[in-house]
């Protein structure tokens, strides 16, 4: 879904560094979400944010902070990376019509931390 | 908070077969089971999705039931193709809440 966007696609870095991934979508969406992928885990909520002025942890959200820069934006940070972040990252919206609205997912970030 | 567990972890069926994954949940007070769909290096994608007021839903080749007094919902798929190879995740939701998924079904479709 071309409306939801993440950078960067892939990213390689090392034990102990900053890094920052970004979330945008032109859905005019309320609603943003991050996951983390692992394989045999499935989607594991990290961070969530109903409006600009709203955060919330979720299941797996130590060593990770966000920021929602604007309704279009929601950033994940990893402020000092460790190897078991290695995951697949993605970043969802969904509108604030009503319950139970479509989740739509980015294309998704692959990291690897060394 | 909200479990949901999901069964089987992989599942193999031969084409035109039909399978069936299946998932429980633990907050009595969830009212939204979305299914999400994810396709080899894709994204997921919304399939199918069912509310606490119905007991089935169907389109065309997909289906979901739902038993609220036991607390489970399951995915049913007919005439299985080659294109239906994906991972399946289930889901639950209190609605007007945030989603919790199940940990994904990998359905392969044997020729």
């Amino acid at each position: 879904d071309a409306d939801v966007t993440q950078t960067p696609r892939n990213r390689i870095t090392k034990t102990g560094k900053r890094i920052m991934l970004e979330c945008s979508q032109t859905k005019g969406h309320d609603r943003m979400y991050w996951y983390r992928q692992d394989p045999g885990l499935g989607l594991r909520l990290i961070y969530y944010s109903f409006d600009v002025k709203d955060i919330n942890k979720g299941e797996i959200s130590d060593g990770y902070s966000v920021s929602r820069q604007a309704q279009a934006k929601f950033s994940l940070s990893l402020e000092s990376a460790i190897p078991n972040q290695t995951a697949l990252y993605f970043c969802a919206t969904s509108d604030a019509g009503g319950p139970g609205e479509t989740q739509y997912f980015g294309p998704g970030t692959r990291l690897l931390v060394l | 908070g909200e479990n949901v567990e999901q069964h089987p972890s992989t599942l193999s069926v031969q084409e035109g077969d039909s399978a069936v994954i299946k998932c429980t949940y633990s907050d009595s007070a969830s009212n939204y089971f979305p299914w999400y769909k994810q396709e080899l290096g894709k994204r997921p994608q919304l399939i199918i999705d069912i509310r606490s007021n119905v007991g089935e839903k169907k389109d065309q080749r997909i289906a979901v039931t739902l038993n609220k007094t036991a607390k489970h919902f399951s995915l049913h798929i007919t005439e299985t193709q080659p294109e239906d190879s994906a991972v399946y995740f289930c889901a639950a939701s209190r609605g007007d809440d945030k989603i919790i998924f199940g940990k994904g079904t990998r359905l392969h479709i044997l020729p």
